[in-house]
């Protein structure tokens, strides 16, 4: 079946620090990915996401690429903020049957320290 | 826009009562879902629908049930709840079934002694 594997956390770093969460999946087909945030206190919202190999998604200075060899999705950013901290959800969609379905992986808590 | 609403933001209930969570949408879409987010087990979709009238059942369907009479509303119905329902349960809505972005409210907490 569908899933998504994340890193355990909490991921702790400093401001300014690189990030890497990783994210694999294993899916029929090719799935769209994404990258979900949910900030203390709110509801989800996307990140970024990437429909087909080797896209890459980005925003907010965050990224991630879609590698079909290695079926991962990692999100990188160059340098976190404090503003960051937050819970991260890789997600997949499958992209046959058009069903809308969200499959997510058990989120990674980052925690940026000052 | 007032986005994805949801209410309450907590609950708490008994074994055995029932309660309805609400979820509504300004943005027109046709696409909602229910999902319910436990430690350690990300997010789980519960029920969803395509548009006013049609509803279908997601991963994690017993114990709970929808309806769609109008394109904004979206409540959730627990009939009996049990302590397995203790959860954070998030609404979403899209433009349509299989749209990249989906929108979430910002959560119910519910417990259940």
């Amino acid at each position: 079946g569908n899933s998504v594997t994340q890193m355990e956390g909490p991921v702790t770093l400093s401001e300014e620090a690189f990030l890497t969460i990783n994210c694999t999946y294993t899916a029929t087909g090719y799935p769209s990915l994404f990258w979900y945030v949910q900030y203390p206190g709110e509801g989800l919202q996307l990140l970024l996401k990437a429909t087909k190999a080797d896209d890459k998604g980005s925003n907010k200075g965050f990224e991630a690429t879609y590698r079909k060899e290695t079926t991962s999705f990692h999100l990188e950013k160059g340098s976190v903020q404090v503003s960051d901290s937050a819970v991260y959800f890789c997600a997949l969609m499958r992209s046959s049957g058009n069903t809308g379905k969200l499959i997510f992986g058990q989120g990674t808590t980052l925690q940026v320290k000052p | 826009n007032a986005g994805v609403t949801q209410t309450p933001k907590f609950q708490v209930l008994k074994t055995g009562q029932s309660m309805t969570l609400q979820c509504a949408q300004d943005m027109n879409h046709e696409y909602m879902s229910w999902y319910r987010q436990d430690p350690g087990m990300g997010l789980r979709l519960i029920h969803y629908s395509v548009g006013a009238g049609i509803t279908d059942q997601g991963e994690v369907p017993n114990g709970y049930n929808v309806s769609r009479s109008t394109t904004e509303d979206f409540p959730l119905r627990l009939l009996s709840a049990a302590p397995s329902q203790t959860s954070v349960y998030f609404c979403a809505s899209s433009y349509l079934q299989g749209a990249y972005e989906q929108y979430f409210g910002p959560g119910t907490r519910l417990t259940v002694t």
